[in-house]
């Protein structure tokens, strides 16, 4: 099993440009999750999923949009890039329930100048 | 929601146990307490999880305090790999719940 893949693994924006990662996952997950991490702080949930075809909004969800439409697959996607988006994206799929872990992907580096 | 504290920094003697403190006095008693790492330039992974009686696998030993206000990480033999950020997170039973990761202690691991 590859677990979670995101792609692209780097990416450098110019202000106003749009772009999408993809994560995928092979376990079968009900849940997907993005987050962000910026230097020196943790991590803040963006948007998640719990089911193909449903996402709501998590902490930071201004600037992104997201789609579900495969069970396997959550897309983050960023309509007029900014600065302040210059993150690491982190994807995460889990089982339904808070009592199962969530798996991360490696992480996505973004740059926007 | 409930909220955990954590110190900033820790360090440790590699090959001696470490205790990673949590306090969370405000948990509900639906909450379970998770633990993840993160290691430098990569994603957090899963290291244990439990909701009353204390919990252990390959990786870790996680104690809760009698009252549930507190947790305690504890890697019983500290290796250079073990060096990471460390969060300790809350999560309610019945369906997701919007969590929250803060800043974890980093761990340094003294050879």
């Amino acid at each position: 099993n590859a677990g979670v893949t995101q792609t692209p693994k780097f990416r450098v924006l110019k202000t106003g440009q749009s772009m999408t990662l993809l994560c995928a996952q092979d376990m079968n997950h009900e849940y997907m999750y993005w987050y962000r991490q910026d230097p020196g702080m943790g991590l803040r949930l963006i948007h998640y999923s719990v089911g193909e075809g449903t996402t709501a909004k998590g902490e930071v969800p201004d600037g992104y949009n997201v789609s579900r439409l495969k069970k396997q697959n959550f897309l983050l996607g960023l309509e007029s890039a900014a600065p302040s988006q210059t993150s690491v994206y982190f994807c995460a799929s889990s089982y339904a329930g808070s009592s199962y872990e969530q798996y991360f992907g490696p992480g996505t580096r973004l740059t926007v100048t | 929601d409930a909220k955990t504290t954590q110190p900033n920094s820790m360090e440790s003697n590699e090959e001696e146990p470490v205790h990673l403190p949590c306090n969370h006095s405000t948990i509900s008693g639906t909450d379970y307490i998770h633990w993840y790492r993160q290691l430098p330039s990569q994603g957090p992974e899963y290291v244990i999880h439990g909701l009353t009686s204390n919990v252990n696998n390959r990786m870790a030993s996680l104690a809760i305090a009698e009252d549930r206000k507190s947790s305690t990480l504890i890697l019983h033999r500290a290796t250079l790999r073990d060096a990471a950020v460390y969060y300790c997170i809350l999560r309610r039973v019945g369906g997701y719940q919007k969590v929250t990761f803060g800043t974890g202690t980093k761990l340094q691991v003294i050879p």
